[in-house]
């Protein structure tokens, strides 16, 4: 089964460092796709990058990245020169086999990001 | 329309009472999603179709969850005789092609039951 892991319920980062949220991930798939989302406070999920198993390089969409680490299952989100704007919840998500026969994207519990001015 | 429309936003139901949830996908996007997300959790897949067609519902925790998607675009949720547990956001998604894609949400609807 396919199981999505963040372990850092919170985290505090001081506006323009950069922070690193954790994700790691359990599927016997060889084919498979990450995805972060942002959740501000008022709840809409904002989709911000996307990770393909098979990608050779790591993703980047302006000033967030993806960390992938095959080998050791994570796929970690980098934040660049963080902004207050970037106070909310973030979430891994991974799509389902495309075989599977299911439609269900998982997603983990979440981390709560705070910038802090 | 730009992106996934939900309504109504926020929705305070009796216990016993009926509620209808409506999504509006993007426009020409073949799947929809819905999902549960308790305070402080993560997301839960309720239902998903694939036009008008139901193809998954393995998420839908009761029979008194009913999703339906008539044309394949509109989609509403109902939940009949509605309980406190029942309270959440429930976020509808939508993705252009079938499974796999990225998959785009609303702001989600937020349901209280007093």
């Amino acid at each position: 089964a396919q199981k999505i892991t963040q372990t850092q319920p919170g985290m505090f980062v001081q506006e323009k460092e950069a922070v690193t949220l954790d994700c790691t991930y359990d599927t016997s798939d060889q084919s498979y796709g990450l995805f972060w989302y942002k959740q501000p406070s008022s709840g809409e999920m904002i989709f911000l990058i996307y990770q393909g198993s098979y990608d050779e390089q790591n993703a980047t969409e302006g000033r967030y990245s993806l960390n992938f680490q095959k080998a050791r299952k994570s796929a970690n989100l980098v934040i660049s020169a963080s902004q207050l704007g970037d106070s909310a919840m973030y979430f891994c998500a991974m799509r389902p086999k495309i075989t599977s026969g299911t439609y269900k994207y998982i997603f983990g519990t979440g981390t709560r990001l705070k910038v802090l001015a | 329309g730009a992106g996934v429309s939900q309504s109504p936003r926020y929705k305070v139901a009796k216990r016993g009472q009926d509620v209808a949830l409506r999504c509006d996908p993007i426009s020409g996007h073949v799947s929809l999603f819905w999902y549960q997300q308790a305070l402080g959790q993560g997301p839960e897949f309720l239902t998903y179709f694939q036009n008008e067609a139901q193809l998954d519902k393995s998420g839908l925790p009761s029979d008194r969850f009913f999703a339906e998607r008539p044309e394949g675009s509109v989609s509403t949720l109902k939940i009949q005789r509605t309980q406190q547990e029942d309270s959440a956001v429930y976020l509808c998604a939508s993705s252009i092609g079938t499974v796999g894609n990225t998959i785009y949400f609303g702001e989600g609807s937020w349901l209280t039951v007093v």
